[in-house]
């Protein structure tokens, strides 16, 4: 199963407010990636962190990786009915290939 | 890039029915990978190669699940004897190797159900 929790699974908010979803893993990752799932879409890939603490920002989204390398988080500030989406971190534990997946978190942007 | 290119688009088969999907990934990628994602869930992984050498199988995959990449172009996913646990779409994504960790273009998806 998968080892990635991610939380809330769901979150409503209305538009202009801000939005977090964390991300927390059992063991320790080599990295973090974050994917974003439109209604009917396929995963689209955001960004990817990998030092430890790293702190990453793409315009109204801010990327953080956990000191320990367990955790991270996504904040938006200011949503826009065009952040409607599930949006997803991964990680690789070492040099595996395979890419484990949290449950997500479904974001729905009042107008 | 052309993209990540899943054949079908959906698939509807009867339990005990076999299926194949493919997947065609973006030329220049060397790694593969297929997932399976269900209602409300992640993408789950099932496995992953690297040119034509199946390098990582989820232990969750049964032995009814096969995937093949000959060439180390387009791969194959088999599904024999399907059950209704199978339902799902299964997503196909391709990246490159310069590094140990690089992102994940996905492909649009097979949409299986069984009936």
């Amino acid at each position: 199963g998968q080892q990635v929790m991610q939380i809330p699974q769901y979150q409503h908010v209305q538009e202009g407010e801000d939005f977090t979803t964390y991300c927390n893993s059992s063991t320790t990752l080599s990295n973090i990636q974050w994917y974003k799932q439109r209604p009917g879409g396929h995963p689209v890939f955001l960004i990817q962190l990998v030092k430890s603490g790293e702190v990453k920002k793409q315009k109204r989204l801010t990327f953080q990786f956990g000191e320990a390398k367990k955790n991270s988080s996504l904040h938006i500030t200011a949503t826009q009915t065009t952040d409607v989406g599930t949006y997803f971190c991964a990680g690789h534990r070492g040099s595996q290939g395979n890419l484990i997946f949290g449950k997500g978190t479904k974001l729905s942007v009042k107008p | 890039d052309t993209g990540v290119s899943q054949d079908p688009r959906h698939k509807i088969t009867k339990r005990g029915q076999n299926v194949t999907f493919r997947c065609d990934p973006i030329s220049e990628h060397n790694r593969l990978y297929w997932y399976r994602q269900t209602l409300g869930q992640g993408p789950e992984f099932l496995t992953y190669f690297q040119n034509e050498a199946q390098l990582e199988k989820s232990r969750l995959l049964s032995d009814r699940f096969s995937a093949e990449r000959p060439k180390g172009s387009f791969s194959t996913l088999e599904i024999q004897r399907t059950e209704q646990g199978d339902s799902a779409m299964y997503l196909c994504a391709s990246s490159r190797d310069r590094f140990i960790h690089e992102k994940l273009f996905f492909g649009s998806g097979t949409q299986l159900s069984v009936l």
